[in-house]
């Protein structure tokens, strides 16, 4: 079965730290960029960072650059989000999503993880 | 960074009914765009790429057209399954891929 399936978050005071991570099965990981998309409580969705095949490249939103990292393992078909100094506009559902793409094209995210949910509050 | 504008916020439709959403970029985007359906406490899913394509599994009900800056997608002959919320995404243009606010599709 093709899935994405993620650990990690809870809640954590600003200024914290937490790391997601995201397992995927059914499918050659190593073929596909991936992403993390959030979404805050009763909002719409945000794309926050992606990252690249082999993982040499990472692209982040700015409402987290500097302060989240996304990382790679191909050899355990995972990846990950390191959150650090965290804020409270950062409390949201954490999403894996893999990239859909024929070639260089992304069209798309075709496999979610089931969700994670991260809070910052003091 | 390439602002996706939806509209209506929400759409009331009676089951059997037909059903049209708007997606609008700030900038010509060509046919890259994602259309998503998402239900309470899931995740999204894929329904349309590539504009007008398509996801695998998804009915032939879902139609999704336009092309640089306007999009619609089409829902004929609404199911019960089909309310809730759709997002469009534009693939166009990192930093980064945008989504669209949504668009609430409820039970007249």
């Amino acid at each position: 079965e093709v899935q994405l399936l993620q650990s990690g978050g809870g809640s954590v005071q600003p200024g914290g730290s937490l790391r997601l991570s995201c397992a995927a099965s059914g499918f050659t990981f190593s073929s596909f960029a991936m992403a993390w998309v959030r979404q805050a409580p009763g909002k719409g969705l945000e794309c926050v960072s992606m990252i690249s095949v082999s993982g040499a490249s990472t692209y982040y939103a700015d409402s987290v650059k500097g302060r989240f990292t996304m990382s790679r393992d191909n050899s355990k078909n995972s990846v990950y989000v390191q959150m650090n100094s965290l804020r409270a506009e950062d409390t949201a559902v954490y999403y894996c999503a893999k990239v859909f793409n024929t070639g260089q094209v992304s069209l798309g995210f075709d496999i979610w993880g089931q969700g994670t949910m991260v809070t910052v509050s003091s | 960074e390439i602002v996706m504008t939806q509209s209506p916020a929400t759409l009331s439709v009676s089951p059997g009914e037909r059903a049209s959403l708007s997606c609008r970029a700030s900038q010509s985007i060509s046919t890259n765009l994602a259309w998503y359906q998402q239900k309470p406490g899931q995740a999204p899913r894929l329904l349309i790429y590539d504009a007008s394509t398509r996801a695998t599994g998804i009915p032939a009900r879902f139609s999704g057209s336009g092309s640089g800056t306007e999009f619609t997608l089409t829902i004929t002959s609404l199911q019960s399954e089909d309310f809730g919320l759709y997002y469009c995404q534009q693939f166009s243009n990192w930093p980064p891929w945008t989504f669209g606010q949504g668009t609430k599709v409820e039970i007249k």
